[in-house]
């Protein structure tokens, strides 16, 4: 099986601008979730999609958004960019909602300038 | 205080040695997960457990749900371990992960 798979790899924005992610889940695995990793503040939980819904969200500002499609993949979106903004933004997915253990995509580096 | 506490910081030790990784968390757990990071970002899962001991190959895993504690253990390290060590754990008030800071662990040939 194909593991998780994120596009892109590298991105550099301005500030502003807003970015969208990609996450394709595992095939089979129904739940997707997105954490931002910093040097500063480490890895922390941003949201998590099950069946198209977010099932649970973060505490990051509304400009951080998502969606999951009826294939499970997932997008999110970052709207007016900010110097802090800039991270190492991982999705990870699992068969189910609380169930199984979660398995990392390779992770989109955001540099924004 | 963090959730999900993570010592040392730092360990570095040679080839072979028994390595000892320690997380305590504050919070009710559905389970604890031990992850693994090498350098460009990939995270790997190594454990899941919501109790007692697990192994694999040369890590060992153990939970204490009364105390609090995980460890993770390492036996005859090897310089390709050389990683950031992440301990979270799965809150019972939902599905989200709360991190540790990681142990960032370099063995020496």
């Amino acid at each position: 099986k194909a593991g998780v798979t994120q596009t892109p790899r590298y991105l550099i924005k301005t500030r502003g601008q807003q970015v969208t992610l990609s996450c394709s889940p595992i095939s089979g695995h129904r739940s997707v979730s997105w954490y931002q990793q910093t040097p500063g503040q480490g890895l922390q939980f941003l949201f998590e999609y099950f069946s198209e819904t977010q099932r649970n969200k973060g505490n990051f500002p509304g400009r951080f958004s998502g969606r999951q499609f009826s294939n499970s993949r997932s997008e999110m979106n970052v709207s007016t960019l900010e110097l802090g903004d800039s991270a190492l933004y991982l999705c990870a997915s699992r068969i189910g909602l609380r169930s199984g253990t979660q398995y990392f995509g390779p992770g989109t580096r955001l540099t924004v300038l | 205080k963090n959730e999900v506490e993570q010592s040392p910081q730092n360990l570095t030790a040679q080839e072979g040695e028994f390595i000892t990784i320690n997380c305590s968390y504050s919070v009710g757990i559905s389970a604890l997960h031990w992850l693994q990071q090498h350098p460009g970002g990939g995270i790997v899962s190594l454990f899941m457990l919501s109790s007692g001991k697990k192994k694999h190959g040369r890590l060992i895993a153990t939970i204490n749900i009364q105390e609090k504690h995980s460890s993770l253990h390492i036996t005859a390290s090897h310089p390709r371990d050389s990683a950031v060590y992440i301990c979270a754990v799965s809150e019972t008030s939902g599905s989200r992960l709360t991190f540790g800071e990681g142990t960032q662990l370099t063995v020496n040939p």
